[in-house]
């Protein structure tokens, strides 16, 4: 049983570029959340997505939206790069209200 | 505003001892506390959870103790493995309505020495 996936591994963009990370949940998993996690911190919540509506959102701008598809993958899109942009973006799929599961995680440098 | 605290950043410790790692927390709104492990390069893992209306979890070397009044949690591993060298986090959360979402502490980067 394959676990959460997460694509690309590492990603290097410019300020202002737009970018797009993809997340597998675990197999029958309908919940999809997304979490950024800076250098030295713990992973922050961005947004939460079951029946491809978000429920849930942290306190990050409208550059992030995200997405999630019929069959539970989810995408999470950011737009005009930071520099503060630059982390690791975790993905965690859950049934419902249940454990959260993690992927890898994708390693975002803008630059 | 740090809702979650892991106010030590690091700690050593010697193998087949007991390693003890704290979290702090400051709303006590929050009924549902996890703990996480993560190595380098991977997500974190699921380690061990507890409901507040629990005071102490187990689950093989891992125990987690919730003590509500003073809005502390801490993971005891005993005896400590080399292989748990990792950064732990500490969650938390409060059930139900739209806040499920999980709020974490900064991390304990745990070593154990062989």
């Amino acid at each position: 049983d394959a676990g959460v996936t997460q694509s690309p591994t590492h990603l290097i963009k410019t300020r202002g570029q737009q970018v797009t990370l993809r997340c597998s949940p675990k197999s029958g998993h309908d919940t999809v959340s997304w979490y950024q996690q800076a250098l030295g911190q713990g992973p922050q919540f961005i947004f939460q997505y079951y029946e491809e509506e978000e429920r849930q959102r942290g306190n990050f701008p409208d550059r992030f939206s995200g997405h999630q598809f019929p069959n539970y993958s989810s995408e999470l899109n950011v737009n005009a790069l930071l520099l503060g942009d630059s982390a690791l973006y975790l993905c965690a799929s859950s049934l419902g209200a249940g454990t959260r599961f993690f992927g890898p995680g994708t390693r975002l440098t803008v630059l | 505003d740090q809702q979650v605290k892991q106010n030590s950043p690091s700690l050593s410790v010697q193998e087949g001892r007991i390693s003890i790692l704290n979290c702090d927390y400051t709303n006590s709104m929050f009924d549902y506390f996890l703990w996480y492990k993560k190595y380098p390069a991977e997500g974190p893992t699921f380690l061990i959870s507890i409901s507040s209306i629990k005071d102490k979890n187990e689950d093989g070397r891992f125990t987690v103790f919730l003590n509500k009044s003073a809005k502390h949690l801490s993971l005891h591993i005993v005896p400590s493995q080399p292989g748990d060298s990792a950064v732990y986090f500490c969650a938390a959360r409060r059930t139900g309505g739209a806040t499920n979402k999980l709020i974490f502490g900064t991390g304990t980067l745990l070593a154990v020495q062989p």
